[in-house]
């Protein structure tokens, strides 16, 4: 069955501390894995997509098939940095699976 | 170029009724995705279109039905409305693939009264 799961609902950091988001998945076929960031009040906005391994906004992670992860890191937090982040899992079907979400709050 | 946009942004209806809702994808873009969120169950798959077919469906009861237009315009309809289907409902769209992320509209926020 596909499943995406992040362990933390909330993650609380200081300005200029490393952080990390967890995200972990169950999909037996090849697959698609992005990570979505929501800002208060605002749209949902790609954040990461592992295909692309591209750096958006300081973050950057690898697909680890092996431990079924994909999980952002930045290496100094910022205040703009708080927001609602999902994982989600896309693949053959077109539709995306995703995570619970974790709150990162980003402290002065 | 113009993004996701989704109307109305807010509806407010009684249980009983029907609702319609409308998403104008990014030119170009052929696939479009509906999502309800809610507090409690998240951000869960309702169906996704593809050149005017329905080519996935989430386990959302029949009263969940969506259509999409030769212009790749999408409508999605909820028939009488329970109050458990107060949410936030998100489009999507993407190209063909899905493979480069999917570009969400804002939503509408349906309330059931």
């Amino acid at each position: 069955a596909q499943r995406v799961t992040q362990p933390e609902k909330l993650l609380s950091v200081f300005k200029g501390a490393p952080v990390e988001l967890k995200c972990n998945y169950s999909y037996s076929g090849s697959p698609e894995l992005f990570w979505y960031v929501q800002y208060s009040r605002q749209r949902l906005q790609l954040l990461l997509r592992h295909i692309s391994r591209e750096s958006i906004k300081g973050f950057t992670a690898d697909l680890n098939k092996g431990e079924t992860s994909f999980h952002p890191k930045k290496p100094f937090a910022q205040e703009e940095d708080s927001a609602m982040y999902y994982c989600a899992l896309g693949g053959a079907t077109n539709k995306l699976i995703f995570g619970t979400g974790t709150l990162l709050a980003v402290q002065p | 170029k113009a993004g996701v946009t989704q109307t109305p942004r807010y509806l407010i209806k009684t249980r009983g009724q029907q609702v319609t809702l409308s998403c104008s994808p990014i030119s170009g873009h052929r696939s479009v995705s509906w999502y309800q969120q809610t507090p409690g169950q998240g951000l869960q798959f309702l169906f996704e279109y593809f050149s005017e077919t329905q080519r996935n469906k989430g386990n959302f009861p029949g009263r969940f039905s969506g259509r999409q237009f030769s212009n790749s315009r999408s409508e999605m309809n909820v028939s009488t409305l329970e109050l458990g289907d107060s949410a936030l409902y998100l489009c999507a769209s993407s190209d063909w693939t899905g493979g480069h992320g999917y570009t969400f509209g804002s939503g509408t926020r349906l309330t059931v009264v």
